[in-house]
């Protein structure tokens, strides 16, 4: 039973490009959660989705940042416009039912603006 | 709106020896959540706690809520090398929207 699975591992942008990524779930779970964590630092909530709907995005910046949870296929999260301040580590999470239950994190993509 | 603060932010310990994090939200919680997260790693859910007062032990470690649903404690006992890593709590809302504490970073000493 695949955990949540996360890619790309690690992303290098340049300043001004576009990041996109990607999140599959946990085999049976349909709540996906975004967060952000900088270096020595703890985990930011960005935004919570169900399949096709975006439920909560109060952690998200207003510009540059947007995900998605298309009916098929991972949830993606886009950074258009890369600048250095993106650079962090990205993990997705998901849980079989809606918030409350313990969450399984995927392993992270690490972006780096250069 | 909700802040969950954890201390000690840095916990340097003798293998053998015991310590305590503990975890403080400024509202009252629904559950709280735990989680460890090992250098260059992800978290991963380590245990919920959901009753005024709960306590619950998994071998070495012990998590404990508090009556008023606002804090809650990890105590470990016999440290080994293992444990080491970033222990974070998460306190979840009438929502069940969970809000991070900034975690205990473990260093420990042989």
């Amino acid at each position: 039973n695949a955990g949540v699975m996360q890619n790309p591992r690690h992303l290098v942008r340049r300043r001004g490009q576009e990041a996109r990524l990607r999140c599959s779930p946990m085999k049976g779970h349909s709540h996906v959660y975004w967060y952000r964590q900088l270096p020595e630092e703890g985990l930011k909530f960005m935004v919570y989705l169900q399949k096709e709907n975006i439920i909560d995005e109060s952690g998200m910046p207003k510009e540059r940042f947007s995900a998605e949870f298309p009916k098929e296929g991972p949830s993606i999260l886009r950074i258009q416009q890369v600048v250095r301040g993106d650079s962090a580590a990205y993990f997705c999470a998901s849980s079989p039912r809606d918030r409350g239950w313990g969450y399984t994190f995927g392993s992270g993509t690490r972006l780096t603006v250069v | 709106g909700q802040q969950v603060m954890q201390i000690p932010q840095y916990q340097h310990v003798q293998e053998g020896e015991d310590f305590t994090t503990y975890c403080n939200s400024s509202t009252t919680l629904s559950n709280i959540q735990w989680y460890k997260q090992r250098p260059g790693g992800h978290p991963v859910f380590l245990i919920q706690l959901v009753k005024s007062g709960e306590v619950k032990k998994q071998k070495r470690l012990t998590f404990q809520f508090g009556e008023a649903k606002k804090n809650s404690s990890l105590h470990i006992t016999a440290t080994q090398t293992t444990d080491v890593g970033t222990y974070f709590c998460a306190g979840a809302d009438s929502w069940g929207k969970l809000q991070f504490g900034a975690g205990t970073q473990v260093v420990v000493t042989p």
